[in-house]
């Protein structure tokens, strides 16, 4: 079974600094999703980035971007000029890419509590 | 586009009562999720539809909890009856075909058993 760790229950940085999250996954599967949620006190989870394992390109979306490493099982989330909306719990996911309905189930790391220093 | 649409957005009961949570997913998608999430932990899958069938309810406490998705659109959530360890964020989730990433996510139902 997948499984996905987050080892860091809980990370601070000052604003404007750059700060990174780190993700480790468990599978024997080649072809995968992973993502990266935002998830405010709102109570909204938002995606912020995503990886589609067969593309070796790290992806980057404006502030954000990952490191995917595949051999290592590795997919960590950079937060560049960080900001106080920034501030969130922040949730890795994995996500087969194959298979009947019932397997696309997203595999949830446990989070990790992202703190911006003003 | 619209985005999913839960309610209520909170909710205190006592236990041994029921609730009901709501959702409507954006229009078009076909696949419908209800996400239990319990504080300082990540989202746990209780049921998912494609349009108003069940896909996997294999979490789903079926003693106390219910589902149904009419018409394959909204959708409904009921506890009864409710537990103390029933407390927690209830999240619908909905995406254009089961094979399709990403979820979009409500902003959820923080419930309250006291």
């Amino acid at each position: 079974a997948q499984t996905v760790t987050q080892s860091q229950p809980e990370m601070s940085v000052q604003e404007a600094e750059t700060v990174t999250l780190s993700c480790t996954y468990d599978t024997s599967e080649s072809d995968y999703y992973l993502f990266w949620y935002k998830q405010p006190p709102s109570r909204q989870m938002i995606l912020v980035i995503r990886q589609e394992a067969y593309k070796q390109q790290n992806a980057t979306e404006n502030r954000f971007s990952v490191n995917f490493q595949k051999a290592a099982k590795s997919f960590s989330l950079k937060i560049s000029d960080s900001q106080l909306g920034d501030a969130a719990m922040y949730f890795c996911a994995y996500r087969s890419a194959r298979g009947m309905d019932s397997n696309y189930q997203l595999i949830w790391g446990a989070g990790t509590k992202l703190i911006i220093k003003p | 586009e619209a985005g999913v649409a839960q309610s209520p957005r909170y909710k205190i009961i006592e236990k041994r009562q029921s609730v009901a949570f709501w959702c409507n997913p954006i229009s078009g998608h076909a696949t419908l999720y209800w996400y239990q999430q319990i504080l300082g932990q990540g989202p746990k899958l209780l049921i998912q539809f494609q349009n108003n069938g069940v896909v996997d309810d294999s979490q789903l406490p079926k003693d106390r909890f219910s589902a149904e998705r009419l018409k394959g659109v909204d959708s409904t959530l009921k506890i009864q009856p409710a537990k103390l360890e029933d407390s927690a964020v209830y999240l619908c989730a909905s995406s254009h075909d089961g094979g399709t990433p990403p979820l979009h996510f409500g902003n959820g139902t923080r419930l309250t058993v006291t």
